[in-house]
């Protein structure tokens, strides 16, 4: 056990619909990270949370959106899903600037059928 | 922006062999941290090694070493006594540093290494 828990470990949903994952980061970590891996792209950085507020955007789109809680628990959201949305998505966590880099979750393997 | 290039799609290496991934990167920054991730089938992110750019000493972690060339912006991964369960998808990531918030990993594609017996 990592540390970071990610719920749920599967999802499979239709087209068009909309999902919520959810993820805990490693105890006294501030900063949460949304990474997505699918097969083409490798992993690609979504989104970073700060003690609660937006710090990074990477490779986003309009259609998923993220917040991170009081406490420091983050939802990724994703709507309008398309078949090219399946994919692995990776929580992180990290104390800030340090050097052991992230922790990251088990993944949400995400399958939209 | 930094990038990071893995040139190996795959290699392979029998069980007890030594093996050597590379990974090159672009940037501007001067501090920063660089990363070795294994991605074994179970799909968990595993942090390998890491280095931080203003120390000159190569990190090791038992089978696990690097070669770092700042000037050449090379970092590749050293794996002696390869074991069978060293097989697995090997991501190179670079970090700025400098923030107290952290920033984002870079990741390159990864290697896809196979330890046969």
């Amino acid at each position: 056990d990592s540390g970071v828990t990610q719920t749920p470990k599967h999802l499979i949903t239709a087209t068009g619909q909309r999902v919520t994952l959810r993820c805990s980061p490693r105890s006294g970590d501030l900063s949460v990270y949304w990474y997505q891996q699918s097969l083409d792209q490798g992993l690609q950085f979504l989104i970073q949370y700060y003690n609660g507020e937006e710090r990074a955007k990477g490779n986003i789109l309009e259609r998923f959106s993220a917040q991170q809680f009081p406490d420091l628990h983050s939802e990724l959201n994703l709507s309008s899903l398309e078949l090219g949305d399946s994919a692995l998505y990776f929580c992180a966590s990290s104390g800030g600037d340090s050097n052991y880099g992230y922790t990251f979750g088990s993944g949400t393997r995400l399958t939209v059928v | 922006a930094q990038t990071v290039t893995q040139s190996q799609p795959e290699m392979s290496v029998q069980e007890a062999e030594t093996v050597t991934l590379s990974c090159t990167y672009d940037t501007s920054e001067n501090n920063y941290y660089l990363f070795w991730y294994k991605q074994p089938p179970s799909r968990q992110m595993i942090l390998v090694i890491r280095q931080e750019a203003y120390k000159q000493q190569n990190a090791t972690e038992n089978r696990f070493s690097v070669n770092f060339q700042k000037a050449a912006k090379s970092f590749s991964l050293k794996i002696s006594d390869s074991q069978l369960g060293d097989t697995a998808m090997y991501f190179c990531a670079f970090m700025k540093r400098g923030s107290n918030s952290g920033y984002a990993l870079n990741f390159g594609k990864g290697t896809s290494l196979l330890v046969t017996p």
